[in-house]
């Protein structure tokens, strides 16, 4: 079973601040990665993805993260947070196990990043 | 391209009622999921319909079920609600499991 663990429930930082958000999963089979941002009383949206090739995937606003399978990690960095980029943002795990079953994205417990000026 | 829509946005309900969610997936997206966002739970797998079959289902009790249509949308029913059924529930679609596109969801308040 694939489980992920964000080590960190609430981050606080000032604005114009580099910023990690930290997400390791457990997994016994190669997988997706995925970060995604919830804003106040919306649901979520797709920040960026990890599914094979380079290591280091970016996003259009500035985040990036980086897979590192020999620590099965997934951290999400920017070097320079906005207030606008106060949210909740959640690591989600896909397992590539054939046969389906295993076709759901399970999500760690999210990281409530709070960019105060 | 219109995405994954949700209906109704907010609800509230009598504990032992019933209530269906509806979620319409992205054109051509076949496979659909259900999560719950309780307060303090994070997300929690529901159900996944793939084609019209139910695929997986997570820990959840007999009384959450739900259907998928031929035109892939989804409906999510809860039966005997109860208080602590409160929360966002949350649908996704997908067409080959790279990664989903969530609805803005449904806010159920059972009081």
């Amino acid at each position: 079973a694939q489980s992920v663990t964000q080590l960190d429930s609430q981050v606080p930082v000032f604005e114009e601040a580099p910023v990690e958000l930290r997400c390791n999963y457990s997994s016994s089979v190669s997988v997706y990665l995925f970060w995604y941002v919830q804003y106040p009383n919306q649901g979520l949206q797709l920040l960026l993805k990890y599914l094979s090739g380079s290591t280091l995937v970016e996003s259009i606003n500035g985040f990036e993260a980086e897979f590192n399978k020999s620590q099965t990690s997934f951290h999400l960095r920017k070097p320079s947070v906005h207030i606008s980029d106060t949210a909740e943002y959640f690591c989600a795990v896909s397992d590539l196990t054939s046969g389906g079953s295993n076709y759901k994205l399970t999500f760690g417990k999210g990281t409530l990043l709070t960019v105060n000026p | 391209e219109a995405g994954v829509t949700q209906s109704p946005t907010h609800l509230i309900k009598t504990r032992g009622q019933q209530v269906t969610l509806r979620c319409s997936p992205i054109s051509g997206h076949t496979s659909v999921y259900w999560y719950q966002q309780a307060l303090g739970l994070g997300l929690q797998f529901l159900l996944w319909y793939d084609e019209g079959e139910e695929r997986n289902r997570g820990n959840f009790p007999p009384r959450f079920s739900g259907r998928q249509f031929p035109n892939y949308s989804s409906e999510l029913n809860v039966n005997a609600l109860e208080l602590e059924d409160s929360a966002l529930y949350l649908c996704a679609s997908s067409l080959n499991n790279v990664g989903y596109t969530f609805g803005s969801g449904t806010r159920l308040t059972v009081v």
